[in-house]
């Protein structure tokens, strides 16, 4: 079975830094897809990058980046620029098959971000 | 466009009672996935349709759980006898195939008295 692991359970940063929160995984299946998603007050899970096991280069989105390091089964979020907004609960996932062809999410615990003034 | 969205957003509920959760989709995704969170923790797979047909039911934990997708479209997660374990976050997810990116619904909250 597949496992993520987030070892932070909460984390500061000031404004206008970067901050890594960081993400490992286990699995025996050679092709797999890593996400992040970010989890604001309201609920709503919000996708922001995607990272698949073959993918040479590291995922990129704006403010966002994968520090994807597959030797070492870790798929770390960078978020460059903090702003206030950026307060919220991370999830990494990692994309595991079901059967009937679909792709299921195994979920980390979750990083709650906080930025400061 | 419009996202994918749940009602209710909240539901109370007494233990015992039946519940019913509806999730609408991105018009045009042809997969759908429910999940459920429990507090402090991330979401957990249930059910994952492809079409009507529910093509994987195995994260559904008992039999009091079932899932409809009768369209192809929206889907309705059904709860029986509901158990003050069963209170949570039940989040929906669409995508346009099995294998791209599953865009999430703002949740149900139950809370089952």
């Amino acid at each position: 079975a597949q496992k993520i692991t987030q070892t932070q359970p909460g984390m500061f940063v000031q404004e206008k830094e970067a901050v890594t929160l960081d993400c490992t995984y286990d699995t025996s299946d050679p092709s797999y897809g890593l996400f992040w998603y970010k989890q604001p007050s309201s609920g709503e899970m919000i996708f922001l990058i995607y990272q698949g096991s073959y993918d040479q280069q590291n995922a990129t989105e704006g403010r966002y980046s994968l520090n994807f390091q597959k030797a070492r089964k870790s798929a770390n979020l960078v978020i460059s620029a903090s702003q206030l907004g950026d307060s919220a609960m991370y999830f990494c996932a990692m994309r595991e098959s079901t059967t009937g062809g679909g792709n299921k999410l195994t979920f980390g615990t979750g990083t709650q971000l906080k930025v400061e003034l | 466009g419009a996202g994918v969205s749940q009602t209710p957003s909240n539901k109370v509920t007494e233990k015992g009672k039946y519940v019913e959760l509806r999730c609408d989709p991105i018009s045009g995704h042809t997969a759908l996935y429910w999940y459920r969170q429990s507090l402090g923790q991330g979401p957990e797979f249930l059910i994952y349709f492809q079409g009507t047909g529910a093509a994987d039911d195995s994260g559904l934990p008992n039999d009091r759980f079932f899932a409809v997708r009768p369209e192809g479209s929206v889907s309705t997660l059904k709860i029986q006898r509901t158990e003050r374990g069963d209170s949570a976050v039940y989040l929906c997810a669409s995508s346009p195939g099995t294998q791209e990116t599953q865009y999430f619904g703002p949740g149900t909250r139950l809370l089952v008295l």
